[in-house]
C-alpha cells in the first residue's frame, strides 16, 4: 500500500540554524510534491511545489529537493526563526490523487 | 479575495443528527476539495470536484457522507446520521490549477464534535 513518512513527529532546533525535514514515500509515483505549513487551529498553507523532473526549488529561506530514485524529499529552512515554528506537511500528487504525510512539528527556540 | 470560506467554524451535535458543512471557494478556482483531519489519521482527502462535477469520491468513508457542488461558488458536505467517530476538523480547499495536483488554498476548517 502507498505510504508517506515524515522523518519525525517533532523537531527542535535553535534559532539561526537550518531545519531539515524529510518526506519519504513508498509504492507511489508522484508527479508533484508539495510542502505546506499548518499552524494550530488553521488550515494548511501552501509553500512550495516541485515536479518530478526538478531536483531542487528555492523560495526565500526555503529549499526543497526531490529525489525520485531515493523516493525522498528534503525541506530546508535556513536561518530559522521562532516564527517558523509550525507543523510542516508534505503532499504527494499526480493528476488523479493527492496524499498528505502526517507532518513534522518544528519548534525553533530563541 | 477573502480566501476559502467555511461555515460553521465549530459544530457540536448529538449522535444521529444530520450535519451540513459549507464551503465557498476562491472565485475562479476550478477545483474544490474536502478533507478530514484527525490526530490518528492525519489529513485525508474525502472528495474533489472539477468545474462543479465530482471527480473522485473514493475517500468518502461510507454512505452516511455526501457532498454536492450546485454552482461554482458553493459546496456542502453532509453527514447523515452523524456518529462520534466522525468528530474531526473538516477542511475545504480550492485550486486554480489545470490539474487536481496543483497548489491548494485551504479554508480555516470546521471543527465537528459528535457526542
Amino acid at each position: 500500500s502507498q505510504k508517506i513518512e515524515q522523518n519525525s513527529e517533532a523537531l527542535n532546533i535553535q534559532e539561526g540554524k537550518t531545519a531539515t525535514l524529510t518526506c519519504n514515500y513508498t509504492n507511489y509515483s508522484p508527479a508533484y510534491l508539495q510542502w505546506y505549513r499548518q499552524d494550530p487551529g488553521r488550515g494548511p498553507v501552501f509553500l512550495l511545489l516541485i515536479r518530478e523532473n526538478e531536483k531542487e526549488k528555492r523560495k526565500e529561506r526555503l529549499k526543497v529537493t526531490f529525489d525520485t530514485t531515493l523516493k525522498q524529499s528534503l525541506f530546508h529552512i535556513t536561518a530559522s526563526q521562532p516564527a517558523d515554528s509550525a507543523t510542516y506537511l508534505c503532499a504527494l500528487s499526480n493528476n488523479n490523487d493527492m496524499r498528505f504525510g502526517a507532518g513534522t512539528r518544528l519548534t525553533v527556540k530563541p | 479575495d477573502a480566501g476559502v470560506i467555511q461555515s460553521p467554524r465549530h459544530e457540536v451535535t448529538e449522535m444521529g443528527q444530520e450535519v451540513t458543512l459549507r464551503c465557498k471557494p476562491i472565485s475562479g478556482h476550478d477545483y474544490l476539495f474536502w478533507y478530514r483531519q484527525t490526530m490518528m489519521r492525519g489529513l485525508e482527502l474525502l472528495i474533489y470536484f472539477n468545474n462543479n462535477v465530482p471527480i473522485d469520491d473514493s475517500g468518502m468513508p461510507e454512505d452516511r457522507f455526501s457532498a454536492k457542488m450546485p454552482n461554482a461558488s458553493f459546496s456542502t458536505l453532509k453527514i447523515q446520521p452523524s456518529e462520534p467517530r466522525d468528530s474531526a476538523v473538516y477542511f475545504c480547499a480550492s485550486s486554480p490549477g489545470g490539474t487536481s495536483a496543483d497548489e491548494q488554498y485551504f479554508g480555516p476548517g470546521t471543527r465537528l464534535t459528535v457526542t
